[in-house]
């Protein structure tokens, strides 16, 4: 089966790291993302990694991907108040074509000065 | 230009009405699909198209019927509304490429509200 699930609420300090996890089912999975959904507005793409890789890093994002556990973290470095956002992980389940992407409840990432 | 839009961005409708909403992409991909997205946040895939062609259709009540005239256009038709059925919808797009990373492009959604 496919599912994707993660925390629904991070709360940081302004300046400090955000770690955002998920956790997902099938081990199939080729492509893993993470999306951005600031108010009001839809999702963007942040950044994404290859199953077989298991470290991105993209400016004061860092992608951690463990296959064995099947689970996914976001850091954000730095975090500012621009980051507010609810944070999206997904997969490409890798027993269909590239046509499906599954998303995770989403975690909505508050900043406190 | 705008690379995935949707029209309306609110509608509001009684139970009982039948209504559509547009989707037009820029951007020559071969796939699109349509999301909804609940109060609590939660998105679900409702269908996906690649070339006109229905690829996926999650389980959703046949009161939705997707239309895709073109594959730069994926439309959506809702009969006999229901207050369930209030929710944001999100048209994305994405050049299928098999294997390959599949990025998709997000529409700023349609807030469909049922009275």
């Amino acid at each position: 089966g496919e599912d994707v699930e993660q925390s629904l609420f991070l709360s940081v300090r302004e300046g400090d790291s955000s770690v955002i996890n998920c956790t997902y089912t099938d081990s199939s999975s080729t492509y893993l993302y993470w999306y951005k959904q600031e108010p009001g507005a839809g999702l963007q793409l942040l950044t994404y990694i290859f199953s077989n890789m298991d470290m991105k890093q993209d400016q004061r994002l860092t992608v951690l991907l463990n296959k064995k556990d099947k689970h996914l973290s976001l850091r954000i470095a730095d975090t500012q108040t621009g980051d507010s956002a609810i944070y999206f992980c997904a997969e490409t389940p890798g027993y269909s074509s590239a046509s499906k992407i599954i998303f995770g409840s989403g975690t909505r990432l508050s900043i406190r000065p | 230009d705008t690379a995935v839009s949707q029209t309306p961005k609110y509608l509001v409708t009684q139970m009982g009405n039948d209504k559509s909403i547009k989707c037009e992409q820029n951007l020559g991909h071969d796939t699109m699909y349509w999301y909804k997205q609940d109060s609590k946040k939660f998105l679900k895939i409702m269908f996906s198209y690649n070339n006109k062609e229905l690829i996926i259709n999650e389980t959703v009540p046949n009161r939705f019927s997707p239309k895709s005239p073109d594959k730069a256009h994926l439309n959506l038709h809702i009969n006999s509304l229901e207050l369930g059925d209030s929710a944001v919808y999100f048209c994305a797009s994405s050049q299928d490429l098999g294997q390959r990373n599949t990025e998709a492009f997000f529409g700023q959604g349609t807030r469909l509200t049922v009275v």
